[in-house]
Formats: structure tokens, C-alpha cells, sequence
């Protein structure tokens, strides 16, 4: 029962360096989202699909890159990783933005914690 | 565009003490709303969620919270908060966001510590 599985859990980068972020879910959720976390700031939405081979930009989409080539995966990428994307990074899913009730409501991953140096 | 306000930032109680934890919205239309909890190091997960109906929803662990059409307030209350509840509350709202798409917006977080 494994749900929202994210890879991996820390990472430190230097600045400049480049990263990918793996999310998987096992729940054949339609939607996927990548939110990052701030002390203070909440959690922010950074890109989402909302099926295979579609993403969307958030509220913070800048320095990221997302792909959804397959349902159950999600990835989130930084080119070129800055000091300002240290953060701890939250993938969630949820069956659709519509429909039933419980379509609405989100399962997150355990998050990943990115340090860039 | 849409926002979620939680009044407070931070909030210590002794236990047994009862909560309520403030959360506004800014959003005239039909609302879904939630509150999801985060223990420390831990994820987030669903305290509970109001789609429709009574308005005083009640979730996990005790919780419940009232949604105040009028008053765009969707507050979390319990009436007596264990160590356990030590946490943070985010509150969430998701609403139409025009030309068929909806947003979910987040408020920025209570941390809540229980004192033994």
C-alpha cells in the first residue's frame, strides 16, 4: 500500500548543478502536483498535471521543469539549482479535480529535502 | 485570485486546553474546503473536508470544524488537545478558478505545541 512514493528524501547540490525529483503513485490518480514547503510560506504549488502527457504551471514555476510521460510518475526537474530552491519538496495526487467527493482530496509523498549550497 | 488566511502562526496550549484555529478564504463562489495536518517530519495528511451539507464537519482525532458561509470561515476546533496534536494545521480551499479549472490554495500554516 505503498500510495505516493518520492525519490529521494535529501539531496545536497551545489549551485548550478542539476537534479531530478521522482514522484510515484500507485493509486491511478489522475492528478499530480509538486508543492514546495517554507517555513512561513506554506506550501506553494510549483507544477501539476492533470493527466498523462499534460503539466500546468503554479504559483511558482520558475527554475522548475515537469514531465508526466507516464500516469503513475511525476517528475520534477531543476536545471540549474539556486540557493533560493532549498526547500523541502511535496508530491501529491489525487483521483480528478471533479467529480466525487473524495476526487478533491490529496495524497501526499513523504517529501524530499533539497539543500543547495 | 483566491486566498487562505490562518490567523494565527503559532499556537501553545497545555493539554487538555481546547482549540480553535482560525482560516478564512476569499472566494465568493461554491468552496471545497479541508484542513490537513503535518506531524513533525511526517507528511501531510486529511483531518477533514467539507464539500457540502452540514456545515459542522467532523474528521479524525477528535477535530471538527464549522463552515461559516458568511463569514468565509471554515475554523478547526477540539475541545481538549493532547500532546499527540502537536502539529502543524494547514487550511485549504479549493474553488472554481474560471474556464473550467479549479485552483486549491493553501494557507501559510499554524504550528500548534502541546504542553504536557
Amino acid at each position: 500500500n505503498a500510495g505516493v512514493t518520492q525519490t529521494p528524501k535529501f539531496r545536497v547540490l551545489k549551485t548550478g548543478q542539476s537534479m531530478t525529483l521522482l514522484c510515484a503513485q500507485d493509486m491511478n490518480h489522475e492528478y499530480m502536483y509538486w508543492y514546495r514547503q517554507d517555513p512561513g510560506m506554506g506550501l506553494r504549488l510549483i507544477h501539476y498535471s492533470v493527466g498523462e502527457g499534460t503539466t500546468a504551471k503554479g504559483e511558482v514555476p520558475d527554475g522548475y521543469n515537469v514531465s508526466r510521460l507516464k500516469k503513475q510518475n511525476f517528475l520534477l526537474g531543476l536545471e540549474s539549482a539556486a540557493p533560493s530552491q532549498t526547500s523541502v519538496y511535496f508530491c501529491a495526487s489525487s483521483p480528478s479535480r471533479q467529480g466525487a467527493q473524495g476526487a478533491n482530496v490529496l495524497t501526499f509523498g513523504a517529501g524530499s529535502r533539497l539543500t543547495v549550497l | 485570485a483566491q486566498s487562505v488566511s490562518q490567523h494565527n502562526h503559532h499556537v501553545i496550549l497545555s493539554e487538555a486546553a481546547s482549540l480553535e484555529l482560525g482560516c478564512n478564504y476569499s472566494y465568493g463562489g461554491t468552496v471545497n474546503l479541508f484542513w490537513y495536518v503535518q506531524y513533525p517530519g511526517q507528511h501531510l495528511q486529511l483531518l477533514l473536508k467539507y464539500f457540502s451539507g452540514d456545515p459542522l464537519v467532523k474528521g479524525i482525532k477528535g477535530f471538527e470544524a464549522e463552515f461559516i458561509k458568511s463569514k468565509f470561515s471554515f475554523n478547526l476546533r477540539k475541545p481538549s488537545v493532547q500532546w499527540s496534536d502537536t502539529a502543524e494545521y494547514f487550511c485549504a480551499v479549493k474553488a472554481y478558478s474560471g474556464a473550467g479549472s479549479y485552483q486549491l490554495t493553501f494557507g501559510k500554516g499554524t504550528k500548534l505545541s502541546v504542553i504536557p
